[in-house]
């Protein structure tokens, strides 16, 4: 089974609705990430957290919310979708005690807001 | 402000031929780790290569190995004996060295592999 896990993988949703998209992760780490790709920019950070209750703002995070449920869940929230979030949607985790400190990557979620 | 550049945003190589992909980056910190991502057509982010800054030698993982110019903030990664599955996205990461949750990448560059 996948240590890092995202729900949904494809969603297609329209201007103004709400969604959510959901991450989960059996590797234990206090650590985790939302990021976005889109074509050209690589990826953005939106938001970040330490531990439950410890959650920080990244680069891009108007528009965004998040929930920290668990250790093993983050979850992103689009409050009311619109069409420049359209983009491919990241989840990661790290170990700030393992050295490099490498990020372990969801499969992602692709996203369409029409 | 730490920075990552991937100036080629498409490269090509013919199969079992060798290519570089080009990494710069921006940093005034002395410690730190810098990685190579591929992310082919399932879109999963996978780790080829990492390189800590204080070691001198340049890691190898098969057929990927880096260049690590650290004094000239450069770190490209070789591609040898290249196969139609290397053909994806491949990004550059920098982190430092400090275990912050700071994690700059790059833009990208697309490897095609001709047959």
């Amino acid at each position: 089974d996948a240590d890092v896990t995202q729900t949904p993988r494809n969603r297609i949703t329209k201007t103004g609705k709400r969604i959510m998209l959901e991450c989960s992760q059996t590797k234990g780490h206090d650590r985790m990430y939302w990021y976005r790709q889109d074509p050209g920019l690589g990826l953005r950070l939106i938001y970040y957290s330490f531990d439950v209750k410890d959650i920080n703002k990244g680069e891009i995070s108007d528009g965004y919310s998040v929930s920290r449920q668990a250790q093993a869940k983050f979850s992103l929230s689009l409050e009311s979708a619109i069409p420049n979030q359209t983009a491919l949607y990241f989840c990661a985790t790290s170990d700030p005690r393992q050295v490099p400190y490498e990020q372990y990557f969801g499969p992602g979620t692709r996203l369409t807001v029409t | 402000a730490q920075t990552v550049t991937q100036s080629q945003p498409e490269m090509s190589v013919q199969e079992a031929e060798t290519v570089t992909l080009s990494c710069t980056y921006d940093t005034s910190e002395s410690d730190y780790y810098l990685f190579w991502y591929k992310q082919p057509p399932s879109r999963q982010m996978i780790l080829v290569i990492r390189q800590e800054a204080y070691k001198q030698q340049n890691a190898t993982e098969n057929r990927f190995s880096v260049n690590f110019q650290k004094a000239a903030k450069s770190f490209s990664l070789k591609i040898s004996d290249s196969q139609l599955g290397d053909a994806a996205m491949y990004f550059c990461a920098y982190t430092p060295g400090s275990g912050t949750y700071k994690y700059i990448f790059g833009t990208g560059t697309r490897l095609k592999v001709l047959a």
